[in-house]
């Protein structure tokens, strides 16, 4: 029979191009957000945090916004790369430490 | 820094059998999750627990499944008895909560199929 999963948004750019993943979280308590990378076979790795008392920060080729009246986390990667493909989580930390995962968008980098 | 170690990377079990998922955490760090991954339902945190204590288990799925910490170095996950649809990736993640820097550094995970 037709198996039944989760329907991960996915996102296709071409080489070079910018991306953006955006992610809706959803407990207004949540003080610390983190995007993570997960390549095929592997754990998610860390890639950018950002603290609720901030609206943006950047690192290297990538920027996390955060609006915090909408619940909204978006993840920007500048001139994006085949070696950019995968998927793409935020994660919401509670103050007292439990942190949860959003579902996940499958990036994928045309060459 | 050798990371999150997890044993065994693959696992196939017959349905009824007990699984025990092993994790060593990095040194130093004060906190340890465990994740079930599947396409069905994701990321979901099953269990995390704070200088060896088990802080929020509400993600345990059922009493088949138990998680312990004897020491800061080591915890298990265990399956018992095991049933077909626990087949997943589980992951073992760490992070030290000492300072602002809170992110978790994940294993490799285990494959385990039920069959």
């Amino acid at each position: 029979g037709e198996s039944v999963g989760l329907h991960l948004p996915t996102l296709s750019v071409q080489e070079g191009d910018n991306s953006i993943i955006n992610c809706a979280y959803s407990n207004s308590a949540s003080d610390y957000f983190i995007w993570y990378k997960q390549e095929s076979g592997k754990g998610p790795q860390f890639i950018i945090d950002i603290r609720s008392n901030m609206d943006k920060r950047q690192g290297q080729r990538v920027t996390v916004l955060l609006n915090k009246t909408v619940k909204h986390l978006s993840l920007q990667i500048a001139a994006t790369q085949p070696g950019d493909s995968a998927v793409y989580f935020c994660a919401e930390n509670t103050r007292a430490g439990k942190s949860t995962f959003g579902d996940g968008t499958t990036l994928t980098v045309k060459p | 820094d050798a990371g999150v170690i997890q044993s065994p990377r693959h696992e196939v079990t017959e349905m009824g059998q007990e699984v025990t998922l092993r994790c060593k955490p990095i040194s130093g760090h004060n906190s340890l999750f465990w994740y079930r991954q599947t396409m069905m339902r994701g990321l979901e945190l099953l269990i995390y627990f704070n200088n060896n204590v088990p802080i929020d288990d509400s993600g345990m799925p059922e009493d088949r499944f138990s998680a312990k910490m004897p020491n800061a170095s080591f915890s298990t996950l265990k399956i018992q008895p095991s049933e077909p649809r626990d087949s997943a990736v589980y992951f073992c993640a760490s992070r030290s909560d000492r300072g602002s820097n809170e992110k978790l550094f994940f294993g490799s995970g285990t494959q385990l199929s039920v069959l």
